[in-house]
């Protein structure tokens, strides 16, 4: 069945590094990735998704890598930032319709 | 554009009480997707819904949960005979029509307590 898992539950950095958050998916039809924030009390918001026909998509401080050899998904937070301090959730589109399948997500903690 | 509003933010009902959570997709979308959040855990599926029609329930427990999106108004998930295990934050998405349907927005949830 579709199942999005991530391999680290929680991560720390300190302020102005990198960050990378991963996620395993085993879907190999999935079509389409996004990863969420989500901040205590708050709902997912967007961060930045891809397709499956990509293997990088670059944003604002963010970028995406989709790996469908090995079925990996990277998260990369260029100069993290203490407001970047939040849960991160992989979500994948697969076959079952259009709706997402979540992973269970990564606290980031930004130390300054 | 106001965005996928939900309301109420906080809901609180006794053991056996109906919840009614409602859900307004962002202007122009069409589509409407529920999802229950558990303390400490990932968003779990649970409906999956167009105007008048439910797509895909497979996440929705057979007994006690339905969801509607009528013709006018907003989506409805309700919850009958609430227990506390039903206690969780409940989020809905919304995405445009089409066949691409990409973009999914989601809402900043409800926050149910059974008591």
């Amino acid at each position: 069945g579709e199942s999005v898992g991530l391999h680290l539950p929680t991560l720390s950095v300190q302020e102005g590094d990198n960050s990378i958050i991963n996620c395993a998916y085993s879907n190999s039809a999935s079509d389409y990735f996004i990863w969420y924030k989500q901040e205590s009390g708050k709902g997912p918001q967007f961060i930045i998704d891809i397709r499956s026909n990509m293997d990088k998509r670059q944003g604002q401080r963010v970028t995406v890598l989709l790996n469908k050899t090995v079925k990996h998904l990277s998260l990369q937070i260029a100069a993290t930032q203490p407001g970047d301090s939040a849960v991160y959730f992989c979500a994948e589109r697969g076959t079952s319709g259009s709706r997402l399948t979540f992973g269970e997500g990564t606290q980031l903690t930004v130390n300054p | 554009n106001a965005g996928v509003m939900q309301n109420p933010r906080h809901l609180v009902r006794r053991r056996g009480q109906e919840a009614r959570l409602r859900c307004s997709p962002m202007k122009g979308h069409s589509h409407v997707y529920w999802y229950r959040q558990l303390p400490e855990e990932g968003l779990k599926f649970m409906v999956y819904l167009q105007k008048e029609n439910i797509i895909d329930e497979s996440g929705m427990p057979k007994e006690r949960f339905s969801a509607e999106f009528p013709k006018e108004g907003p989506s409805i998930l309700r919850i009958q005979q609430v227990v506390r295990g039903d206690s969780a934050a409940y989020f809905c998405a919304s995405s445009p029509p089409g066949t691409a349907n990409y973009g999914y927005t989601f809402g900043s949830g409800t926050r149910l307590t059974v008591v």
